[in-house]
């Protein structure tokens, strides 16, 4: 079982709609989790960075973490068609250097 | 403010033949670290330098290595390139040594031919 699981979808929706992506996890000492952007042949782009259980928001951005289940999750409200991307779960553990990723899941919103 | 720099952004190397790839972090950032990432892939961490030590590194062979300059800048050489070395190369960089909220370069990419 990999450490972290992520639909690689792709997921096309219309513009305005609200998008949910989500990730699993099997490692529990996982304490930290991230969500990134990553535009086609660039870097990923730091979007939202939690590390307790519970809901941030920023913006159109809401990064949701329930680490009883292992699962996170990041909701776009109003989907435009510049979020158009590919998007990343990311997460650490304290005391380690590395960050383990998803596979990612492409993002298409239509005009 | 710069964010992380890389260079070169696209390089094309024969089988058997080395690379260096370099980096510079964000203004007052001391860890840097490099990912791998595959087409169709998430990044997978290569290794983790700060304040020029070696903090950690991933499932990646001897060729892979790395270090880290007094303005902590960093170098990634990989030797005897093989085919499947072709990737987006990335650069994180963090003001600590954990990694969080790590902010990436626009990465090199590399093809092996």
């Amino acid at each position: 079982q990999k450490e972290v699981e992520q639909d690689p979808g792709p997921l096309s929706v219309p513009e305005g709609a609200i998008v949910s992506l989500n990730c699993t996890y099997s490692n529990s000492a996982f304490q930290y989790f991230m969500w990134y952007r990553q535009y086609s042949r660039k870097g990923p782009e730091l979007l939202m960075y939690t590390y307790s259980s519970g809901n941030k928001e920023d913006g159109r951005f809401t990064a949701q973490v329930d680490k009883s289940s292992k699962y996170i999750s990041l909701f776009i409200r109003d989907s435009q068609p510049s979020d158009s991307a590919t998007y990343l779960c990311a997460m650490g553990q304290g005391g380690s250097e590395k960050l383990v990723f998803g596979k990612g899941m492409k993002l298409t919103v239509n005009p | 403010d710069a964010g992380v720099t890389q260079s070169p952004t696209h390089l094309i190397k024969t089988r058997g033949q080395q690379v260096t790839l370099r980096c510079s972090p964000i203004s007052g950032h001391k860890s840097v670290s490099w990912y791998q990432q595959v087409l169709g892939q998430g990044p997978q961490f290569i290794f983790q330098y700060y304040e020029k030590e070696e903090r950690g590194r991933g499932n990646f062979p001897d060729r892979f290595s790395a270090r880290q300059f007094p303005n902590y800048s960093s170098e990634l050489n990989v030797n005897a390139l093989l085919l499947g070395d072709s990737a987006l190369y990335l650069c994180a960089s963090s003001l600590g040594h954990l990694n969080t909220e790590a902010f990436f370069g626009q990465g090199t990419r590399l093809t092996v031919v």
